[in-house]
């Protein structure tokens, strides 16, 4: 059963281009988070989707980023018109529901994508 | 103050000692715990989520204390492996996380 998958794992964009990040969650899980890390920081929430919906995107700031996850094909991080301050790790989680039991809150990680702006 | 604050560490500990980390948090409606272990330069993987009684597996205990809004993680006979760095994790019941900055542990041969 494979893991929650990230791509690219490392992204080197100029700054004013545009980033995207792609995140399948894993096999039967159809809720995905995204999560942006900062060095020697915590992770920070950014948005929660279903599938074809944005549940959630609170954490995410109001420009410049949004976040998809359609009908078909894996969930969409983009940030439009990149600046150093955007240099971070993102990861996306999946679980297989968000409501329930205390184990179905239970997230499980993607390895990241580490994107650098210059 | 933090929602959810750890001591950053380092814990520098020998193969084979105990140690244990706690984690507060701040909101009292908080109602499921877990503790994240992450690798450098790696993503957060589950270590066991925390539950009201305690529970244990392997070498690692967890304990939750409600009235003094903190949980705890026990680690014995730590291996060289265990080094990383331990995440802690609050929610209100709902999807969204709460991570703390965690806290680095080294186990020294």
């Amino acid at each position: 059963n494979a893991g929650v998958m990230q791509n690219p794992r490392h992204l080197v964009r100029r700054r004013g281009q545009e980033a995207r990040l792609r995140c399948s969650p894993m096999k039967g899980h159809s809720h995905v988070y995204w999560y942006r890390q900062l060095p020697e920081e915590g992770l920070k929430f950014m948005v929660y989707l279903q599938k074809e919906n944005i549940i959630d995107e609170s954490g995410m700031p109001k420009e410049r980023f949004s976040a998809e996850f359609p009908k078909e094909g894996p969930s969409i991080l983009r940030i439009q018109q990149v600046v150093r301050g955007d240099s971070a790790a993102y990861f996306c989680a999946s679980s297989p529901r968000a409501s329930g039991a205390a184990d179905s809150y239970e997230q499980y990680f993607g390895p990241g994508t580490r994107l650098t702006v210059t | 103050r933090k929602e959810v604050e750890q001591d950053p560490g380092p814990f520098n500990v020998p193969e084979g000692a105990t140690v244990a980390f706690n984690c507060t948090y701040s909101n009292s409606a908080s109602q499921s715990f877990f503790w994240y272990r992450q690798d450098c330069r790696k993503e957060p993987k589950l270590l066991m989520s925390v539950y009201s009684s305690g529970n244990e597996d392997g070498r690692f205990t967890a304990q939750l204390n409600r009235a003094s809004q903190y949980i705890s993680l026990l680690i014995r006979d730590s291996k060289l492996s265990d080094s990383a760095t331990y995440l802690c994790v609050v929610n209100k019941g709902t999807y969204k996380y709460i991570f703390g900055t965690g806290t680095r542990l080294k186990v020294l041969a």
